[in-house]
C-alpha cells in the first residue's frame, strides 16, 4: 500500500533563517506530488504541484519554492523565512490530477 | 475564478442528531468533487469522489450527494468519534486537464454525547 511520510511534525524557525521540508512517498511510482499551506480556521492553498522530477507549478507568488530530485520526494525551501511564512504545511500525492490526492500529517511551522 | 463555499462554518450536533453539510461551488467545468476529513493537528483524510450530478457515495453514517451548483454530506445518527472539520474540494476541468483541487475552508463539526 501507498504510504507519505512528512517531517518535521513542529518546526520553529527565526526570521531569516533557512527552510527545508522533506515529503517522500512510497508504494507507488511517478505520484502527482503537492505542497499545501493550510492557515487557522482557513482552507487548503495549493502551493506548487509536480508531475515529475524536476517539473515544479507555483501556484502563488511567495517566498518559497520547491524541488523534486527523485520521482518520491518532494520539498519545500525558503531561503530567509518571514512571520507570514508560519502556517500548517502539508504534503500530498495523487495518481494523476483528476484523482482524489492523499495528505501526509502535515507540518506545524512557526516562524518567530 | 473557481470558488469552493462551505456552510455552516461551524455545527454542534448531539448524538443520533441527523444533519447535513453544504458544499457550493463555481468552476468553469467540474472533473470531480472531492470529500475530506481532517483531525485537529492532522492531515486530510480521504472520504469521497464524486464526478457526475446524481451520484452518490455512503461509507458508515456519511454519505455524499452531488448536483450541478453543490454537494452535500450527510450525517445519519452521528456519533462523538465523527467529530472533525470536513472539507469540499473541486477538481475543474480545462482543456490542458492540468488543474489541481481547489479547497472549501470546511465545516467543523462537534458531535456531544
Amino acid at each position: 500500500s501507498q504510504t507519505i511520510h512528512q517531517w518535521p511534525a513542529t518546526l520553529v524557525q527565526p526570521v531569516g533563517s533557512p527552510l527545508s521540508l522533506e515529503c517522500t512517498v512510497e508504494g507507488t511510482s511517478n505520484p502527482n506530488l503537492y505542497w499545501y499551506r493550510q492557515a487557522a480556521g482557513r482552507g487548503l492553498q495549493l502551493l506548487f504541484y509536480s508531475v515529475g522530477i524536476g517539473q515544479i507549478s507555483s501556484e502563488v507568488p511567495q517566498n518559497l519554492s520547491a524541488s523534486r530530485p527523485q520521482d518520491r520526494q518532494f520539498i519545500l525551501s525558503s531561503k530567509k523565512l518571514l512571520l507570514s511564512d508560519s502556517g500548517f504545511y502539508l504534503c500530498a500525492w495523487s495518481v494523476s490530477l483528476n484523482t482524489e490526492a492523499f495528505f501526509g500529517q502535515g507540518t506545524r511551522l512557526t516562524v518567530v | 475564478e473557481d470558488q469552493v463555499t462551505q456552510s455552516p462554518e461551524a455545527l454542534r450536533l448531539q448524538e443520533g442528531e441527523s444533519s447535513s453539510l453544504n458544499c457550493s461551488y463555481t468552476v468553469s467545468g467540474l472533473r470531480g468533487l472531492f470529500w475530506y476529513r481532517q483531525d485537529p493537528g492532522k492531515g486530510p483524510e480521504f472520504l469521497f469522489t464524486l464526478y457526475s450530478a446524481g451520484e452518490e457515495k455512503e461509507k458508515e453514517r456519511l454519505k455524499a450527494t452531488l448536483t450541478k451548483k453543490e454537494s452535500f454530506l450527510h450525517i445519519t445518527a452521528p456519533k462523538p468519534e465523527d467529530s472533525a472539520t470536513y472539507l469540499c474540494a473541486v477538481q475543474p476541468a480545462d482543456k490542458a486537464g492540468r488543474r489541481a483541487l481547489t479547497f472549501g475552508s470546511g465545516t467543523r463539526l462537534q458531535v456531544q454525547p
